[in-house]
């Protein structure tokens, strides 16, 4: 799987827009971007992903650029209960692939009243 | 009811002991997998089974083992537990989507 690179903290404003970055600069054709979070010691929770085209579900939106190297995660209206750690990961969809998600260091997102 | 779940949730052993932590899964995937997470760090596969008759080992199987004994249910077992293997260690499930199911997590503390 391709390697992504992520910021290890940030910090936001409740009820403004948190934009988490990735780099993924050596992802393949065919592999996917996975978002998922973990808050505090919960097992992770997925959130989004997408191949090359933009996302919104009703957690988040995905946007990856069109050389797919980089993508960004948005919380629209960051609250509180948006403090977690974010994984950014890629890697090919499981018809093509047998190879299961191998999760980072990912971003520490801080939402501050 | 949770549709992953993990038993124990916290266990103490000591050096020397065999210990087996449980997985079952009510949303009818064929995909587990074992995870540990250590402070600060993300998650670490340990073993991952596609189906009951596949078991593939993950980045740190070293003193581990899994038993997929049916389609719902995947466990995980320390042959004999030493400190560094304290942890907190995740079970998770997918479908051919990829999307992974977690479950709470087992918290195990080796003295």
């Amino acid at each position: 799987d391709a390697k992504t690179t992520q910021p290890p903290s940030m910090d936001c404003a409740e009820g403004r827009a948190a934009n988490l970055p990735c780099n993924h600069s050596t992802i393949s054709g065919n592999e996917y971007v996975y978002w998922y979070r973990q808050i505090h010691s919960q097992g992770p929770q997925y959130i989004i992903h997408g191949l090359k085209n933009n996302e919104t579900n009703e957690m988040a939106s995905l946007i990856i650029t069109e050389d797919r190297k980089s993508s960004t995660l948005i919380l629209p209206h960051a609250t509180l209960r948006d403090t977690a750690v974010y994984y950014c990961i890629v890697r090919v969809a499981a018809r093509s692939g047998n190879t299961p998600l191998v999760f980072g260091k990912g971003t520490r997102l801080s939402v501050i009243a | 009811d949770a549709d992953v779940t993990q038993t124990p949730r916290n266990r103490i052993t000591k050096t020397g002991k065999r210990i087996m932590l449980e997985c079952s899964q009510t949303k009818g995937h064929d995909r587990m997998y074992w995870y540990r997470q250590d402070p600060g760090l993300g998650l670490r596969l340990i073993y991952y089974s596609f189906d009951v008759k596949d078991i593939n080992k993950g980045e740190i199987s070293d003193g581990y083992s899994v038993s997929r004994q049916a389609q719902a249910k995947f466990s995980l077992s320390l042959e004999s537990a030493i400190p560094n293997q304290t942890a907190l260690y995740f079970c998770a499930t997918s479908g051919l989507r990829e999307t992974q199911y977690f479950g709470p997590g087992t918290r195990l503390l080796v003295l």
